[in-house]
């Protein structure tokens, strides 16, 4: 167990639908990033905040916002949904920025868009 | 750009066979670290080995070890005895400097299968 937890585990829904994806950060870590992998992209990340604030972004779409709370979790939300949005969106946390920490995965959540 | 090249899609082994799963990478950055990571069947991604890039003393733990050579930009992971336990996907991964975080670059990742 990494202490990272994710919620929902599972998710389908249809396409043209919004969904929020739920981390939880091990306790203390400051940065919280999330992953997407898909079968074509591979494990590709997608965005970084440090302490609320957004700290890098990747190949996030613009239909993909996320955001941090003061109690350091985090959500991803995904509005417009494609089809091509189906995959394992892991979320990721490390105790700071700028010094690469091993980054600890949460179990990830599936998203299956119909 | 960083670039993670994992070169072996896939791997079969019967166990108790030796196997070393290849990771070449790119960046122009002098600090980097390097990582692997196990992916098994259930999906969720374990945490193997950080090494950063001034580093270049080779690591064991237990079955495991890794050889990382900046000469030839590689980072290889081999399982010595290998069991059916260690079936799963490896990632090997990137992470450089401050300045454009710490996110993590994967290579697509090998599929390792130990047959019993």
């Amino acid at each position: 167990d990494s202490g990272v937890t994710q919620t929902p585990k599972h998710l389908i829904t249809a396409t043209g639908q919004r969904v929020t994806l739920r981390c939880s950060p091990r306790s203390g870590d400051l940065s919280v990033y999330w992953y997407q992998q898909s079968l074509d992209q591979g494990l590709q990340f997608l965005i970084q905040y440090y302490n609320g604030e957004e700290r890098a972004k990747g190949n996030i779409l613009e239909r993909f916002s996320a955001q941090q709370f003061p109690d350091l979790h985090s959500e991803l939300n995904l509005s417009s949904l494609e089809l091509g949005d189906s995959a394992l969106y892991f979320c990721a946390s490390s105790v700071r920025t700028g010094d690469p920490y091993e980054q600890y995965f949460g179990p990830g959540t599936r998203l299956t868009v119909t | 750009a960083q670039k993670v090249t994992q070169a072996q899609t896939e791997i079969s082994v019967v166990e108790k066979e030796d196997v070393t799963l290849d990771c070449v990478y790119e960046t122009r950055d002098t600090t980097y670290y390097l990582f692997w990571y196990k992916q098994p069947p259930s999906g969720e991604l374990v945490f193997l080995i950080r090494r950063n890039s001034f580093d270049e003393q080779n690591e064991i733990s237990g079955r495991y070890s890794w050889n990382f050579q900046k000469s030839t930009s590689s980072f290889n992971f081999t399982i010595t005895a290998s069991q059916v336990v260690d079936s799963a996907v490896y990632f090997c991964a990137l992470s450089v400097g401050e300045t454009s975080g710490s996110r993590l670059t994967f290579g697509e990742g090998t599929q390792l299968t130990v047959n019993p």
